[in-house]
This record gives C-alpha cells, sequence and structure tokens, in this order.
C-alpha cells in the first residue's frame, strides 16, 4: 500500500521560498511507472495542479505555466522523497499543499494523496 | 488551459436519495476524466477514473458516465458517509484541471 507523508513549515514570510516534503512509502520516487505531483487548494483558487516529476532513464518534470518561472520539484533518491519549492512567494500562494502519485500508463489520475500541509503566507 | 465546470454547486438530500453531479469539460477529453471525494479536513479521494472505472474499494453505488465534454457521477443511495464535496478532473492534456466542486448535504 502506497502512502505519502508529508512535511514542512507551515508559515512563510512574503518574498521567502515554501518548501514541502512528501516522503513515500510503498512505492519509489524512481519508479519507471509513476509520477510525483504537487496539487494545492485555497478557496480562492480551488483544486490547482502545480506539476510533476517522474524518472524515466532520466529525470523529468512538467509544471504548470502560472508557477512555472517559481517553482521545482527535486526527487532525492536517497530518502525516497520529493519537494516542492515555490520561490518569491505572496499572500496568494496562501493554500493546502498536497503531493500526490499519478501512474501514467493507467492515466493522469491521483491516487494516493498525503494528508495536505497548510501554508500560510505572511508576515 | 481545459477549463472544467461542475453542477449544481452544492446539493441537499437525505440518505437514501440519488445524486447526480454533472461535470462539463470546455474542450473535448475523450474518457479521461476522474471523480474525487473530499470530506472538511481531508485529502480528496480518488472514485472513479476514465469516466467509468470504480477504483478499488470503492462503494459500488458510485458510478460515472460520459464522454467527450459531458460527464455524470451518480451516487445511486446515499449513505452517511457520502456527505462530502465532489470535483471531477480532466486528465487529458496540461495542465490537468479541476472542477471547482458539488458540495453533498444534508437536507
Amino acid at each position: 500500500q502506497v502512502q505519502l507523508q508529508q512535511s514542512g513549515p507551515g508559515l512563510v514570510k512574503p518574498s521567502q521560498t515554501l518548501s514541502v516534503t512528501c516522503a513515500i512509502s510503498g512505492d519509489s520516487v524512481s519508479s519507471k511507472s509513476a509520477a510525483w505531483n504537487w496539487v494545492r487548494q485555497s478557496p480562492s483558487r480551488g483544486l490547482e495542479w502545480l506539476g510533476r516529476t517522474y524518472y524515466r532513464s532520466k529525470w523529468y518534470s512538467d509544471y504548470a505555466v502560472s508557477v512555472k518561472s517559481r517553482i521545482t520539484i527535486n526527487p532525492d533518491t536517497s530518502k525516497n522523497q520529493f519537494t516542492l519549492q515555490l520561490n518569491s512567494v505572496t499572500p496568494e500562494d496562501t493554500a493546502v499543499y498536497y503531493c500526490a502519485r499519478d501512474l501514467e500508463i493507467v492515466g493522469y489520475w491521483f491516487d494516493p494523496w498525503g494528508q495536505g500541509t497548510l501554508v500560510t503566507v505572511s508576515s | 488551459d481545459i477549463q472544467m465546470t461542475q453542477s449544481p454547486s452544492s446539493v441537499s438530500a437525505s440518505v437514501g436519495d440519488r445524486v447526480t453531479i454533472t461535470c462539463r469539460a470546455s474542450q473535448g477529453i475523450s474518457r479521461w476524466l476522474a471523480w474525487y471525494q473530499q470530506t472538511p479536513g481531508k485529502a480528496p479521494k480518488l472514485l472513479i477514473y476514465a469516466a467509468s472505472n470504480l477504483q478499488s474499494g470503492v462503494p459500488s453505488r458510485f458510478s460515472g458516465s460520459g464522454s467527450g465534454t459531458d460527464f455524470t457521477l451518480t451516487i445511486s443511495s446515499l449513505q452517511p458517509e457520502d456527505f462530502a464535496s465532489y470535483y471531477c478532473q480532466q486528465a487529458n492534456s496540461f495542465p490537468f484541471t479541476f472542477g471547482p466542486g458539488t458540495k453533498v448535504d444534508l437536507k
């Protein structure tokens, strides 16, 4: 059974970098059939897909255009986890952030999800 | 980007009722659609994928249908644990996008 466990600070100051980590159990971040996603949810934006990383003989990433200039998703094979970094945050980035897996060969739907991390951007 | 809309935005129902939620895509997505259930304070949970395939462990009272631009999620007999919000998601093309949600609450 695949489980995703998130960790990270709940408060980030404006202009700083938001960082949330997702630890994987029951699967591998280097899986050649899975991809590892970040999705956020806020009252103003609803559910918003941010990006994904995956390994297919080398590492790839796909990012939403809305955050492409500010986002990095980094895999960590030694700890079997992946990390979201979002730079230059503003209060608009306040949201619950979720990590989730998709199995590309089946389809780009998300299962399972991490438990969510509420990140507030405020000074 | 493909825009997803849902109707209704909320529905009040009783235990045992049949509930139908509609999702519409701004362009054709074949059957690349998923449905999720979310209860307060929890992550979304995958219910249906590829428009009509029930995720393992999901009760058979949930069903999905549709293709192209119009899709439905049906709960055949609402149970107490089904009072939640439901979201559709298109998986046809990047960026993946979600509908705004439908809240099912107690009448």
